[in-house]
């Protein structure tokens, strides 16, 4: 049972660049969120999607965008990278909305735009 | 303004011996509050969920409680491992939100 699956694992982009982050999941989850975790800053949300086919803002959605083609896939894209996107991207999913139920994160993506 | 703000910012202590960690909320209205471990390079990992009815909730030598009315929580490690190094997470749920609010964590060393 993989559970969530990140990749790539790493990343160096140049400013301008473009790339996608794929996260794919096994559990036949509903739910799935893109996260971005930056040093001293608590894990904030960037969109999430609660069934195939949508996709919603987060707190933090500017220069990002994503698509769920397929339930067990959710896609983060950049399309014009920037500095201030050197970050640790996690993926996780759920089989329920928030409450009560708990989370499967991904192992993580640490990209660096230089 | 919805927070969770977690202390210390980091700790170290000597294996076998216990620690608490300490979460202060001010996410209203509450729904849960779960902590996680995050090993470094990894995601997190959930430890437990408590809803409001809830004071306290067990996870082997992690026990986590609950005051839902002063908004604090604390995870008990006891009898520590070395493989308890890492940061635990602190997280609230908003009640009818599609969102949780993550605290930095505490960095957790255990030294042989």
């Amino acid at each position: 049972n993989a559970g969530v699956t990140q990749t790539p694992k790493f990343r160096v982009l140049k400013t301008g660049q473009s790339m996608t982050l794929l996260c794919a999941q096994d559990m036949n989850h509903e739910y799935m969120y893109w996260y971005r975790q930056d040093p001293g800053m608590g894990l904030r949300l960037i969109h999430y999607s609660v069934g195939e086919g949508t996709t919603a803002k987060g707190e933090v959605p500017d220069g990002y965008n994503v698509s769920r083609l397929k339930k067990q896939n959710f896609l983060l894209g950049l399309e014009s990278a920037a500095p201030s996107q050197t970050s640790v991207y996690f993926c996780a999913s759920s089989s329920r909305l928030g409450a009560n139920y708990g989370y499967t994160f991904g192992s993580g993506t640490r990209l660096t735009v230089v | 303004k919805n927070q969770v703000e977690q202390s210390p910012q980091s700790l170290i202590i000597l294996e076998g011996k216990n620690c608490t960690l300490q979460c202060n909320y001010t996410v209203s209205p509450f729904s849960n509050l779960r902590w996680y471990k995050q090993d470094t390079g990894r995601g997190p990992v959930s430890l437990t969920i408590m809803t409001f009815s809830e004071n306290t909730k067990s996870n082997g030598r992690y026990t986590a409680t609950l005051d839902a009315d002063t908004k604090q929580s604390s995870l008990h490690i006891t009898a520590s491992q070395l493989s308890d190094s890492a940061s635990y997470i602190c997280v609230v749920s908003k009640a009818g939100a599609n969102n949780l609010f993550f605290g930095t964590g505490t960095r957790l060393t255990v030294i042989p």
